[in-house]
């Protein structure tokens, strides 16, 4: 059973970088999962903001690409988010998570780490 | 990118009513559709992939039905631990876009 755990600063300045790792346990980062960032501002919807493959491929939300890079590390089994240039509408629960990619589930995330909220002020 | 758009944004029900929310999508995604559920201060809960496959250990009460743009997640018999909000979300095409959320409230 996979098992997801967000780390990082839970206050990041405005232009600053917010930084997040996302450990996980209980399966090896390499097996063909995708690594999942997902966002919700308080009070709001959910917003995909991008994944990563072991083998490195990623995806980006166009609204954030020119900010955002998420990384692998398979010698720690865990991945991690950068945001950079951050403003007070980067405020959010942040969540990482895993989504399958087979031929019945298709494509479904389906583990979620508990979430940790970043708050961008001065 | 492919927008999803959910009705009713929210609603009000009793326990034992069937409650049906809509998503659509704004170009065909064949069945690459799930449906989340998230209650207040969790992380979201896969309950639906593929548009109508029940994740293991999610009750029988859920089922989704649709394919193409018009999708549908329906309670059969709405229950006290139900009451929540659900987000469809479209796996066909990144950005994997989520619709704005439906709150069930009694």
């Amino acid at each position: 059973q996979v098992q997801l755990q967000e780390s990082g600063p839970g206050l990041v300045k405005p232009s600053g970088t917010l930084s997040l790792t996302c450990a996980v346990s209980g399966v090896s980062i390499s097996i063909s999962n995708w690594w999942t960032w997902v966002r919700q501002p308080p009070g709001k919807g959910l917003e995909w903001i991008g994944e990563i493959h072991h083998r490195g491929s990623t995806n980006y939300n166009p609204s954030l690409k020119s900010r955002v890079a998420i990384l692998i590390d398979k010698s720690k089994n865990h991945f991690s988010l950068k945001l950079s240039s951050v403003t007070a509408a980067d405020t959010a629960i942040y969540y990482c998570a895993t989504t399958s990619v087979d031929e019945m589930v298709l494509r479904a995330t389906d583990s979620w780490g508990q979430g940790t909220l970043v708050t961008v002020s001065s | 990118d492919i927008q999803m758009t959910q009705s009713p944004s929210s609603l009000s029900a009793s326990v034992g009513d069937r409650v049906t929310i809509t998503c659509r999508a704004s170009q065909d995604i064949s069945d690459y559709l799930n449906w989340y559920q998230q209650k207040p201060g969790k992380a979201p809960k896969l309950l639906i992939f593929a548009g109508s496959s029940l994740q293991t250990g999610v009750t029988s009460r859920f089922s989704g039905s649709g394919s193409g743009t018009d999708f549908t997640l329906t309670i059969s018999s709405l229950q006290p631990e139900d009451f929540a909000s659900y987000y469809c979300q479209q796996s066909y095409s990144p950005p994997y876009t989520f619709g704005q959320g439906t709150k069930v409230e009694i």
